[in-house]
């Protein structure tokens, strides 16, 4: 079968890093997505990592080590409207299908 | 230019009906995909579209849920005999086959 785990909640205030783990059993792995969904709106784009490393976009940044099957979305300089719920999902080949974690709801803090 | 974008945004229904919710992706995107999502939990991969290939079917949950795409643009996705267990918010994804999908606001569907 296929899993991913992340953890269901994680809290931080403005200005602050926090990172989000994503740790995954799945087969035929291509790589790994990560998504912002806030409360009521649809889900969208953050990154993507095909190979190990880190990407960084902005504020952003994602790591993936293929090797410990194991992945994570770093948060800096924390806003408001960061407040939201992160999903990683691993693509299967060719992009047939996304399987989602269940989800980490980011509380930001004044 | 125009995202993705759903109708009904919001669907209730009684069981036992059908209902059909409609999708219509980014213009010029080749792959479409629909998925559920219950309430406070992770998207579940229904079904997968891709140019004039063969669907991948493998997400739908029963033979009550069926999809087709129309002309490589339009899809529908239809729920026959509607359970309670159905309810959730239906999304719709596009892509060129890429990494990044974009979605659709979603229809909520709740089966009373």
């Amino acid at each position: 079968g296929q899993s991913l785990e992340q953890p269901s909640e994680v809290t931080a205030v403005e200005g602050a890093i926090v990172q989000i783990n994503c740790t995954y059993q799945t087969s035929g792995f291509y790589g790994l997505s990560w998504y912002q969904q806030h409360d009521g709106g649809a889900p969208t784009f953050l990154s993507y990592n095909a190979l190990d490393g880190l990407e960084e976009t902005g504020r952003f940044s994602s790591f993936l080590s293929r090797s410990d099957s194991y992945g994570y979305l770093l948060l800096q300089e924390l806003q408001m409207k960061d407040s939201a719920s992160y999903f990683c999902a691993v693509a299967s080949p060719g992009f047939q299908k996304l399987v989602f974690g269940t989800g980490t709801r980011l509380l930001v803090s004044p | 230019g125009a995202g993705v974008s759903q109708s009904p945004s919001n669907k209730v229904t009684e069981k036992g009906k059908d209902v059909e919710l409609r999708c219509d992706p980014i213009s010029g995107h080749t792959a479409l995909y629909w998925y559920r999502q219950s309430l406070g939990q992770g998207l579940e991969f229904l079904i997968y579209f891709q140019g004039n290939s063969a669907p991948d079917k493998s997400g739908l949950p029963s033979d009550r849920f069926s999809a087709e795409r129309t002309g490589g643009s339009v899809s529908t996705l239809t729920i026959q005999r509607t359970q309670q267990e159905d309810s959730a918010v239906y999304l719709c994804a596009s892509s060129f086959g890429e990494a990044e999908q974009y979605f659709g606001p979603g229809t909520r569907l709740t089966v009373t």
